[in-house]
């Protein structure tokens, strides 16, 4: 399967705990996005990356989330002291730098007990 | 910031039924315009997107929509449902950002009754 991976797919963790995410996108895209679902709602924007730069982050991500993209292939992103309100998809996408077409991966859902 | 609307959270429809799904945005400035459709357990694909040119575009499996900028609106469309396109669609906007970062609506659940 080519297209983009996430793991692990479900997480369940305790308040207050660390999580981190992995994303792998589409070999050849050099962008790659970050988004937020929660139920009921569409994905929000979280952050991306251009190749290793992170060049853009929502408001919503505040200091206990963040993410990488060292070597500019796969990502991660991090939740330090999880809390309920993180309960959520997260999704990441991928996409060519000239392109608009974002290709979604199947989402990491975290649960925070 | 810009803003999307989806007003039809669920629709039920039987197959061969016409659909209309409604999409607002608030945004006054040149706007790309996506659906994306999840069908169930899958992930998020585009359905079809608009950047000029024809406001009527055609996606896959008989999808299309209109861009009318007067009204801020891009509504899809099929004129036969089938049990198949059972799914939750979503309209989203990529206001000419520098990094393509989409904003969605709520999102619209579909239900086709066979």
């Amino acid at each position: 399967d080519t297209g983009v991976s996430q793991n692990p797919r479900h997480k369940i963790t305790k308040r207050g705990q660390n999580v981190t995410f992995r994303c792998d996108p589409i070999s050849e895209h050099n962008r790659l996005y970050w988004y937020r679902q929660t139920l009921g709602q569409g994905p929000e924007f979280l952050t991306y990356f251009q190749n290793e730069a992170q060049l853009e982050k929502s408001r919503l991500l505040s200091d206990r989330f963040s993410a990488e993209r060292p070597k500019g292939s796969f990502s991660t992103l991090e939740i330090q002291r999880t809390e309920q309100g993180d309960s959520a998809m997260y999704l990441c996408a991928s996409s060519l730098e000239n392109s608009d077409e974002q290709y979604f991966g199947p989402g990491t859902r975290l649960t925070v007990t | 910031a810009q803003s999307v609307s989806q007003h039809n959270h669920h629709v039920i429809l039987s197959e061969a039924a016409s659909l209309e799904l409604g999409c607002n945005y608030s945004y006054g400035g040149t706007v790309n315009l996506f659906w994306y459709v999840q069908y169930p357990g899958q992930h998020l694909q585009l359905l079809l997107k608009y950047f000029s040119g024809d406001p009527l575009v055609k996606g896959i499996k008989g999808f299309e929509a209109e861009f009318i900028k007067s009204k801020f609106s891009f509504n899809l469309r099929k004129p036969s449902v089938q049990w198949s396109d059972t799914a939750e669609y979503f309209c989203a906007v990529n206001a000419g950002n520098a990094g393509n970062m989409l904003t969605f609506g709520g999102g619209t659940r579909l239900m086709v009754k066979p």
